[in-house]
């Protein structure tokens, strides 16, 4: 069955350290791996997308994601965490087109001063 | 580029009317709209997917007489809740792929419904 795993339902760091933020999935076919930002009340912001080639993958406002298809995982790192960073994300694997595309649970990223 | 919008941004109705919420690709030609639905604290629920000019396709378990959805054109869909309960009250947000960058979807700002 496909199905993304987001283990952390929130996590709660202090500006200005280190963040990585934990998704694992199961996938049939080759993954399209997404991770977004939720801000309270608003929609999603795609922050970053792994398609194929390097697996390191960087994205917007200082995040990079790592594949990982020994471990199945697709886990969301930032160096420094900054306040504003606050916010629920998730991670979501899918296929071309678009369709059927899965969505983790969520985590919540509070961030203390 | 690649901006969703969504009207209206929050909505209260009575229990038993209908409500109409629009999804439209500002700046791209949406070849695909999909519908979803998020409880509080929650994930995202795909609740149906739409391409212009067909019928669009519901997950299962989505009833397709109560959430009605149309896709007229390459960067307009609506979903009308009808006879709306309170159960019915969720976030529902859209999104939508590109032509020629179906890879991705980009998502609508949302809509808060709340059934009194």
């Amino acid at each position: 069955a496909q199905s993304v795993t987001q283990p952390d339902i929130h996590i709660t760091v202090s500006e200005g350290a280190s963040l990585e933020l934990r998704c694992n999935y199961s996938y049939g076919a080759t993954p399209y791996l997404f991770w977004y930002v939720q801000s309270p009340g608003q929609g999603l912001q795609l922050l970053l997308k792994y398609f194929s080639g390097d697996t390191l993958v960087q994205g917007i406002k200082g995040f990079e994601a790592e594949f990982k298809r020994s471990q199945s995982s697709f886990n969301l790192r930032k160096p420094s965490v900054h306040w504003s960073d606050a916010a629920e994300y998730f991670c979501a694997v899918g296929n071309t087109g678009g369709f059927k595309t899965i969505f983790g649970a969520g985590t919540r990223l509070f961030v203390k001063a | 580029g690649a901006v969703v919008s969504q009207h209206p941004s929050r909505v209260i109705c009575k229990s038993g009317t209908s409500v109409k919420i629009e999804c439209r690709s500002l700046d791209f030609q949406a070849t695909t709209m999909f519908w979803y639905r998020q409880f509080p604290k929650q994930s995202l629920m795909l609740m149906a997917t739409s391409n212009e000019g067909s019928k669009a396709t519901y997950e299962q378990g989505v009833e397709k007489d109560k959430f009605l959805i149309n896709h007229a054109s390459l960067t307009l869909s609506t979903l009308t809740v009808t006879s709306a309960h309170p159960e019915d009250s969720s976030f529902y947000i859209c999104s939508a792929t590109r032509q020629g960058s179906t890879d991705t979807q980009y998502f609508g700002p949302g809509t808060r419904l709340t059934v009194l």
